[in-house]
Parts: structure tokens; sequence; C-alpha cells
């Protein structure tokens, strides 16, 4: 497609199960991030790949969150045994280079909502 | 390290008046600063951006904003405003070297009336 593809567009599941969602950034973009908007928070970072280097991972809130990005192209971020405070919309970016020109081209995103 | 703050969780106009959305930032470093808009319904995009070079940047949809280094500000402005206009800006600031990640404000919504 044209643009950064989401999906689900819409995940709603119950404490304790496990969620994943998944980036399929646009062809030839070799920087993907995933960013978390909650609700009165704006954006937070949590992490960010650039072609085959290892991932900066610092944004993660704890470590049942983990992403990976196969083959340099799609992207899964997944969260294991939701918590209710992890309900948010989760947004994936890509970018042509990984310098923070600030040109990424954001999805529509995935909203979780955990019960 | 930076931060973003942007002042007025949303903002009021009348159509075809001016739009003013304020965002003070922090940076430790020479600073690139950003503003995305975010429609209904649809994701960020990216409306302007400072990194070098002229202070006053201009943006899609008549938009603009000016880095004042001594204010620490990047305000977006438009002059008059569209109903077109409403929704969700989101002021970021990152360092100018190598990597480094885009730290957003909480977002200013902006709504529009006729």
């Amino acid at each position: 497609g044209a643009g950064v593809s989401q999906s689900p567009s819409n995940k709603v599941t119950e404490k304790g199960k496990d969620v994943e969602l998944r980036c399929d950034p646009i062809s030839g973009h070799t920087a993907l991030y995933w960013y978390r908007q909650s609700l009165g928070q704006g954006l937070e970072f949590l992490i960010y790949f650039q072609g085959n280097s290892a991932p900066d991972k610092s944004g993660l809130p704890s470590d049942r969150f983990s992403a990976e990005r196969t083959g340099g192209s799609v992207s899964t971020l997944t969260i294991q045994r939701t918590q209710q405070e992890d309900s948010a919309v989760y947004l994936c970016a890509s970018s042509l280079r990984g310098q923070s020109t600030g040109e990424l081209f954001f999805g529509e995103g995935s909203r979780l909502t955990v019960l | 390290a930076q931060s973003v703050t942007q002042l007025g969780s949303h903002v009021s106009v009348s159509e075809g008046a001016l739009v003013l959305l304020r965002c003070n930032y922090s940076s430790s470093v020479p600073p690139y600063l950003f503003w995305y808009v975010q429609y209904p319904n649809q994701g960020l995009q990216l409306l302007l951006k400072y990194t070098t070079g002229a202070t006053l940047v201009k943006g899609i949809n008549g938009f603009e904003a000016e880095f004042k280094k001594s204010e620490t500000s990047f305000h977006l402005t438009k002059p008059s405003a569209h109903m077109s206009d409403a929704a969700e800006y989101f002021c970021a600031v990152s360092g100018n070297t190598g990597f480094q990640k885009l730290v957003f404000g909480t977002g200013t919504r902006l709504l529009v009336s006729p």
C-alpha cells in the first residue's frame, strides 16, 4: 500500500491476555517506530528499528512489552499479560532514514482497550 | 534530554480568526522542532519543521511557525482559520545529531466555529 498500515484498527481484550499489533511500513523505509498515544498524555516513544541494527528499546514501559521486525519490513508489537493501563492507541511510523529529520509517516493506529 | 510543553489542551477560534497554538521546548542540544497534525480518524502528518536556517518556516495549509531561541518557543500560527483546520496539533522536538527520538507534547485540539 501507499501508506503505513496497522492492524487491527481496534482490539478489545481482557486483562491478562496477550495481544499482538502489526505494522506494515512504507516500502523502502528503513526506519520503523512505535509510539503510544494515551488520552491527555501525548505520544510516548516505545521502540525504534533502523535497518539491521539493534533496536532502541529505551521507551518500552515494562518487560511485558516486546517488538520485533522481520526481514526489515513488518513489525509486531506484543503486549503480554495486558493490564488496564495498557489501554491506548498504538501508533507505528516509518521513515526513509534513521536521522531524526522529523519526516515520519504514521499509520492510523491500533486502539487497544483492556477490560 | 528534550521536552515540549503545549499550553492549552483546547483552543477555540471562529472561522476567519487568527490561529495561535503555543509550544515551548527544552533541549540540552540545538533542537529540531516540528508540528504534526492529526485529523479525526487519521494518522499524524507532518505540518512543518525547523532544522537549520531560516527561523520562520512555512508549512502546508497556510500554517507557519517561528523558532525563537531566546524564548525557547516554536508557536504555530495561521492568519485565518478554516473549518477544515479543526484537528489535534502536536509539537515535537528532537536533538540535531544522529538518531534522537521525537519527543511530543500532549497536543492541542483546535476547534473552529462558524
